[in-house]
């Protein structure tokens, strides 16, 4: 147990529309990073938000946005979905100077 | 090539077998991790490493930072062991560390 939560747990839309994806992480971690896990393959990164501001991106286009607010709570939003958008969505969770991510159980999105 | 490189990507052993994973990267890293994934998609992180050696139970991994290579070692491995078994480097941001990820490895452990 993580700490970390993150919801839905699955998810299918339709190839065009948009997506918002969440995640709760543990107390005083100021940094989350997302990561697209696609089917057979490694975790990629998306991008990282420290203290409410992106702290790093990724190889994703700016259809891939996020926000991170306060109360340790973040979105990942995705416009215009396409077919190749389908993965399992996860969300890691850390201090600002610990090198430790938590992960949270990820959010499988199904595009059709 | 990938900046992590892991392998074997498939491995299927006997309970009881000793198990070795392997893990290459070619880029400067603050830390090394060593992760599990089961069905259904959760991380485990089993060990951070930026030197040495450490264990945890049957767990056991080394890092070789010099030639850039990592291994994950399970003794006495136990079907409960069977999962994905996912190499990734630290590489720092401005403010935190981004992971990349080798492929994994999926594990599968007969009785």
């Amino acid at each position: 147990e993580t700490g970390v939560t993150q919801s839905p747990t699955h998810l299918i839309k339709t190839r065009g529309q948009q997506v918002t994806l969440r995640c709760s992480s543990q107390s005083g971690h100021n940094t989350v990073s997302w990561y697209q896990q696609a089917l057979g393959q490694g975790p990629q990164f998306i991008f990282q938000y420290y203290r409410e501001e992106e702290n790093g991106r990724g190889n994703f286009p700016p259809r891939f946005s996020g926000l991170q607010f306060p109360n340790y709570s973040s979105e990942l939003n995705v416009n215009a979905l396409e077919l190749d958008d389908s993965a399992l969505y996860l969300c890691a969770s850390s201090t600002d100077r610990l090198d430790e991510q938590y992960f949270g159980p990820g959010t499988r999105l199904t595009v059709t | 090539k990938n900046e992590v490189e892991q392998s074997p990507q498939n491995l299927t052993a006997q309970e009881g077998e000793f198990i070795t994973i392997n893990c290459s990267y070619s880029v400067g890293i603050s830390a090394l991790h060593w992760l599990q994934q089961h069905p259904g998609g959760g991380i485990v992180s089993l060990f951070m490493l930026s030197s040495g050696k450490k264990k945890h139970g049957r767990l056991i991994a080394t890092i070789n930072i010099q030639e850039k290579h990592s291994s994950l070692h399970i003794t006495a491995s136990h079907p409960r062991d069977s999962a994905v078994y996912i190499c990734a480097v630290s590489l720092r941001l401005e403010y935190g560390n981004k992971l990349v990820f080798g492929a994994g490895t999926i594990l599968r452990v007969k009785s």
